[in-house]
């Protein structure tokens, strides 16, 4: 079945640490993909996209994200973590065609440790 | 920057009634969308819009209906809401891919 996958629920780090994020996707052609991130209590904030092109897209907040097509990922990294990095984050991907529907991984939730 | 707007950003209400969510956007954006949101199933899709009085089913429109009358503006129904629909709700726009969102509406259903 089509699908976003976000392997890890729960992700702890320490502040200063590098930081990676797994999204894997399962539609046939190359779709166009998304992070978001969700600040408790708030909405969906866009970090970075990629439609085509060079694969690996700088995004707001110090994040990148590096297209994979061998391995169907489009992985969320940052070098150097901050405690205000605490969110949950959410990979989505267009899956192409006529829709422009976005469909969404369930989320990795990111804790910080001072 | 775009500014997409929910009337509310938390609700209560009973069983049965009629609940009305607004959200409203400020670029023109043709799409407009309607999420729920509930732990460990990420975001759903209940509705979309493409352009004015233009509605499609998302993945999960059962006891849920929509408006679009204006282009700014999208609003969800719950007819008789239960409380099973008690969650987080998101509306989103859009001109083509990305999607911006509000800050959602926290609905308690009692």
């Amino acid at each position: 079945a089509q699908s976003v996958t976000q392997p890890d629920i729960h992700i702890t780090v320490s502040e200063g640490a590098s930081l990676e994020l797994r999204c894997n996707y399962s539609y046939g052609a190359t779709p166009y993909l998304f992070w978001y991130v969700q600040s408790p209590g708030q909405g969906l904030q866009l970090l970075l996209k990629y439609f085509s092109g060079d694969t690996l897209v700088q995004g707001i907040k110090g994040f990148e994200a590096e297209f994979k097509r061998s391995q169907s990922s489009f992985n969320l990294r940052k070098p150097s973590v901050h405690w205000s990095d605490a969110a949950e984050y959410f990979c989505a991907v267009v899956p192409g065609g006529a829709t422009n529907k976005l469909i969404f991984g369930t989320g990795t939730l990111l804790a910080v440790q001072p | 920057d775009v500014k997409v707007t929910q009337s509310s950003r938390y609700l209560v209400k009973r069983t049965g009634e009629k609940v009305f969510l607004e959200c409203v956007q400020d670029m023109d954006h043709e799409n407009m969308f309607w999420y729920r949101q509930d732990p460990g199933l990420g975001l759903r899709l209940i509705y979309f819009s493409y352009d004015v009085k233009m509605k499609e089913k998302g993945d999960i429109p059962e006891g849920y209906s929509v408006s679009r009358e204006k282009k700014e503006r999208f609003s969800l129904i719950l007819e008789s809401a239960s409380t099973n629909q008690t969650s987080m709700y998101l509306c989103a726009s859009s001109s083509r891919y990305e999607q911006y969102f509000g800050p959602g509406t926290r609905l308690t259903v009692t």
